[in-house]
């Protein structure tokens, strides 16, 4: 029972353009969303977070979008560069609860290209 | 420099051995995890510990064990129960304060069993 999916298992973009990747959840307790970076054979690293309390935040070049009604978020990059190139992990969790744990999507691998 | 350190970075065990992964922290945080990742998946949750001589069974706990002696380390052992050993091994740290409660990742130990 997958709670946070990742629908597209990858995305590829050309250098300047804008990249859209999406999640979606189903456990309606979350309020906390994450999205992580990952190269391969490295930690993954935080990027951005958005409170079910917005609609939007926005860091950079990089802008989650949450609708809760939808149990959707998305993340942009704009201007994507190649160096975004990486899986990006989308992460969500009931912050109201003991131990915060965090619930994985399976990633989506962007492929910017020059 | 603060951060999280795992070690080794590469670890080939028998099948049939117990192996202990490492896992240290000079953040000062409460909170600790251990996550595993396995290729086209998102990360699970083995164990973790929200203090000192505590910690609590994650999503995936069958054939692993933990100790949380110092608030520094979190290490994790692999034993011969564990059915699939075989993965990219992920600790995490998280802070308690705002601004501090997001899990931060070390590099990871790719375990292989032969």
């Amino acid at each position: 029972d997958q709670q946070v999916k990742q629908n597209s298992p990858s995305l590829s973009v050309q250098e300047g353009r804008i990249s859209i990747l999406n999640c979606d959840y189903t456990n309606s307790m979350f309020d906390y969303f994450l999205w992580y970076k990952k190269y391969p054979a490295e930690g993954p690293t935080f990027l951005i977070s958005i409170s079910s309390i917005k609609d939007k935040n926005e860091d950079g070049r990089f802008t989650v979008f949450l609708n809760k009604s939808a149990k959707h978020l998305s993340l942009h990059i704009v201007p994507s560069q190649p160096g975004d190139s990486a899986v990006y992990f989308c992460a969500s969790t009931n912050s109201g609860g003991s131990n915060y744990k965090l619930t994985f999507g399976k990633g989506t691998l962007l492929t910017v290209n020059p | 420099d603060g951060g999280i350190t795992q070690s080794p970075k590469y670890l080939f065990r028998k099948e049939g051995q117990n192996v202990t992964l490492s896992c240290e922290q000079n953040l000062n945080h409460d909170a600790m995890y251990w996550y595993r990742q396995d290729p086209g998946q998102g990360l699970r949750l083995i164990y973790y510990s929200q203090i000192v001589n505590d910690f609590q069974k994650g999503d995936i706990a069958e054939g692993y064990s933990v100790s949380r002696e110092k608030k520094e380390s979190f290490p994790l052992t692999v034993t011969s129960a564990q059915k699939n050993p075989t993965a990219f091994y992920l600790c995490a740290s998280r802070g308690q304060y705002p601004g501090t409660d997001t899990q931060y990742f070390g590099p990871g130990t790719r375990l292989t069993v032969l």
